[in-house]
């Protein structure tokens, strides 16, 4: 299948502090890429869904204004979570696909934990 | 909009076991059903999937169900090795727009040796 990485795999990081977790489709194309938060021993639930060179549309409940989505470019969306909290921390998992017709492949997952 | 839910919560087997999975959805719009394996600590990985115009599809060791007027589909998987051993999530989407995925809630299943 094809690739999707995420960076960094995990990041530390102290309250009030912002980070930028990177999701990159490194051999397609991807006109949409999605972004989830898992809970540990939970499922995984979007957050929110970005088209390339467009604002991201978010689900219900995720505040748009902490968590900043970027998909500036058909390789690279960008989530960076403002003003962390500790419970902001959580496993966060990004999705690529290149168009309506193909899957939709996952990243790695970065582990965010904020103190 | 769809949920979809998940049976059972874990799942305990012996090595060369078979080991079954449910889901059920609500959106009867829904037309794409994939299947996840999450080995700790990695992100989910398709194993399978399904389209709402197949009733049954296998692959190797792994084969799943759909059963439209009841909503509901299911993994099999036959021989359990232990390396089977990961969290299995399923889903449901309709085909059409985003295609937003509404994940199960998982299944962690344990093959022992």
């Amino acid at each position: 299948g094809a690739v999707v990485s995420q960076h960094p795999s995990w990041v530390i990081c102290k309250s009030g502090t912002s980070v930028k977790i990177e999701c990159r489709s490194l051999d397609f194309q991807a006109t949409t890429m999605f972004w989830y938060r898992q809970f540990p021993k939970q499922s995984l639930m979007l957050m929110a869904t970005s088209n390339e060179g467009s604002k991201a549309t978010y689900e219900q409940g995720v505040e748009k204004d902490k968590f900043l989505i970027n998909h500036a470019s058909l390789t690279l969306s960008t989530l960076t979570v403002t003003s962390a909290h500790p419970e902001d921390s959580s496993f966060y998992i990004c999705s690529a696909r290149a168009d309506r017709n193909t899957e939709a492949f996952f990243g790695q997952g970065t582990r965010l934990t904020v103190v | 909009g769809e949920n979809v839910e998940q049976h059972p919560s874990t799942l305990s087997v012996q090595e060369g076991d078979s080991a079954v999975i449910k889901c059920t959805y609500s959106d009867s719009a829904s037309n794409y059903f994939p299947w996840y394996k999450q080995e700790l600590g990695k992100g989910p990985q398709l194993i399978i999937d399904i389209r709402s115009n197949v009733g049954e599809k296998k692959d190797q060791r792994i084969a799943v169900t759909l059963n439209k007027t009841a909503k509901h589909f299911s993994l099999h998987i036959t021989e359990t090795q232990p390396e089977d051993s990961a969290v299995y999530f399923c889903a449901a989407s309709i085909r059409t727009g985003f295609q937003k995925l509404v994940f199960g809630t998982g299944t962690r299943l344990l093959v022992s040796p």
